[in-house]
């Protein structure tokens, strides 16, 4: 049975350009979560969505991140424009709702931003 | 508010010995706790929980148990292997939540 996926594994852009990451959530699942890990700050929740439905977006840092979620098995997560310190590894994960409080997550996506 | 707090890295122990990691939780109602690990190179993968006082979670040789009265739920092996080196984070839900609060990691080496 297939995890979650996520593509690019690795992006390395200029600063001010756009970048999309996208995720493919395991089949079934009812939630999915974008995470941002920097060592400065750690593991930081940017956004979750229900049901496609974005629950809350409190930790998307500003207005050049959005996400959407058009359909259960695909999510993506934009940056417009990108700027240095948006370099990071962006982690999707998914859970269903039998089993709210256990996620899996993806491999993630390592950002550079130069 | 709820929030995890774990203590900092990196830990560095020989192989086959004795590990503890501490982790400590402020939380409404009654959480559920978690211990998750990130290999290198990888994302997260649940490693342990617990979902009530008293619980011990354990799996690979780990445990932890859910401590009420001191708000802590410790992870513990009694002998380290080199392929335990990895990241653990501590982690809770409130209630059940949607979302889970997660610490700040601690990061392991173990050396051969």
């Amino acid at each position: 049975d297939a995890g979650v996926i996520q593509s690019p594994r690795h992006e390395v852009t200029e600063m001010g350009q756009e970048v999309t990451l996208r995720c493919k959530p395991i089949s079934g699942h009812d939630y999915l979560f974008w995470y941002r890990q920097t060592m400065m700050r750690g593991l930081e929740l940017l956004i979750y969505f229900n049901n496609n439905v974005p629950i809350d977006d409190s930790g998307m840092p500003e207005d050049r991140f959005s996400a959407k979620m058009p359909n259960a098995s695909f999510s993506t997560l934009k940056i417009q424009p990108s700027e240095p310190r948006d370099s990071a590894v962006y982690f999707c994960a998914s859970s269903s709702r039998a089993r709210p409080d256990t996620q899996y997550f993806g491999p993630g996506t390592r950002l550079t931003v130069l | 508010g709820n929030s995890v707090t774990q203590m900092e890295g990196p830990v560095t122990l020989s192989e086959e010995a004795f590990l503890t990691i501490n982790c400590t939780y402020t939380a409404t109602g009654y959480p559920s706790l978690f211990w998750y690990v990130q290999y290198p190179g990888e994302g997260l993968q649940l490693l342990l929980k617990a979902t009530k006082a008293d619980d011990k979670g354990s799996n690979k040789g780990f445990e932890a148990t859910y401590r009420k009265e001191t708000t802590s739920f410790h992870l513990e092996k009694g002998s380290v292997q080199v392929s335990d080196s990895a990241v653990y984070f501590c982690a809770l839900t409130p209630n059940r939540d949607d979302k889970i609060i997660f610490g700040k990691g601690t990061r392991l080496h173990i050396l051969p």
